[in-house]
């Protein structure tokens, strides 16, 4: 079983939907949340980073932390075709290495 | 601009060949790592850095090399014993705030293939 699992999709939506990206993982050690976005062709650029359960909002994206069922979410509002990429879910413990997910690949449809 | 630099963009590997690939930062962060993508799998740590001088392997370094000399620059050796060295290869750096890496910001990205 993978340390972190995560939905390859593809995933498709239309334009102003709200899309639902999801993690599951395995280690109850992991204490640092992060979503990434990666465009064809480019390095994952850090969307959001979260050290707690909870919700985190920046502008259309929220993050969620829910370490007592050992999942996270990413939610993003009113969904742009600027949005179209792969999202990574990473994560890790106190001075352990980064865990990343295989990576969701989202199109949004104008 | 602050950011990280990876070279070149694309590059390739006859057989038997070592080829070696560039990663830059001028964000003054401590700590480098490269990383190999494959379609479906993630990324998957090859080496990491945390200091000058010193470097730790990750979880697939069979086949490939490092080194730190300057704490801007952390290049990658692919060497002709990585029998399946085609991947696109990400280099990323992190600061620390007292005993805690902040998240990894990458480059762009160097897209290796065999001839």
């Amino acid at each position: 079983q993978k340390e972190v699992e995560q939905d390859p999709g593809p995933l498709s939506v239309p334009e102003g939907a709200i899309v639902s990206l999801n993690c599951t993982y395995s280690n109850s050690a992991f204490q640092y949340f992060m979503w990434y976005r990666q465009y064809s062709r480019k390095g994952p650029e850090l969307l959001m980073y979260t050290y707690s359960s909870g919700n985190k909002e920046d502008g259309r994206f929220t993050a969620q932390v829910d370490k007592s069922s050992k999942y996270i979410s990413l939610f993003i509002r009113d969904s742009q075709p600027s949005d179209s990429a792969t999202y990574l879910c990473a994560m890790k413990n106190q001075g352990g290495k980064l865990i990343f997910g295989q990576g969701t690949e989202l199109s949004v449809k104008p | 601009d602050g950011g990280i630099t990876q070279s070149p963009k694309y590059l390739f590997r006859k057989e038997g060949q070592n080829v070696t690939l560039s990663c830059e930062q001028n964000l003054n962060h401590d700590a480098m790592y490269w990383y190999r993508q494959d379609p479906g799998q993630g990324l998957r740590l090859i080496y990491y850095s945390q200091i000058v001088n010193d470097f730790q392997k990750g979880d697939i370094a069979e086949g490939y090399s490092v080194s730190r000399e300057k704490k801007e620059s952390f290049p990658l050796t692919v060497t002709s014993a990585q029998k399946n060295p085609t991947a696109f290869y990400l280099c990323a750096s992190s600061t620390r705030t007292g005993d805690r890496n902040q998240p990894q910001h990458f480059g762009d990205g160097t897209r290796l293939s065999i001839l």
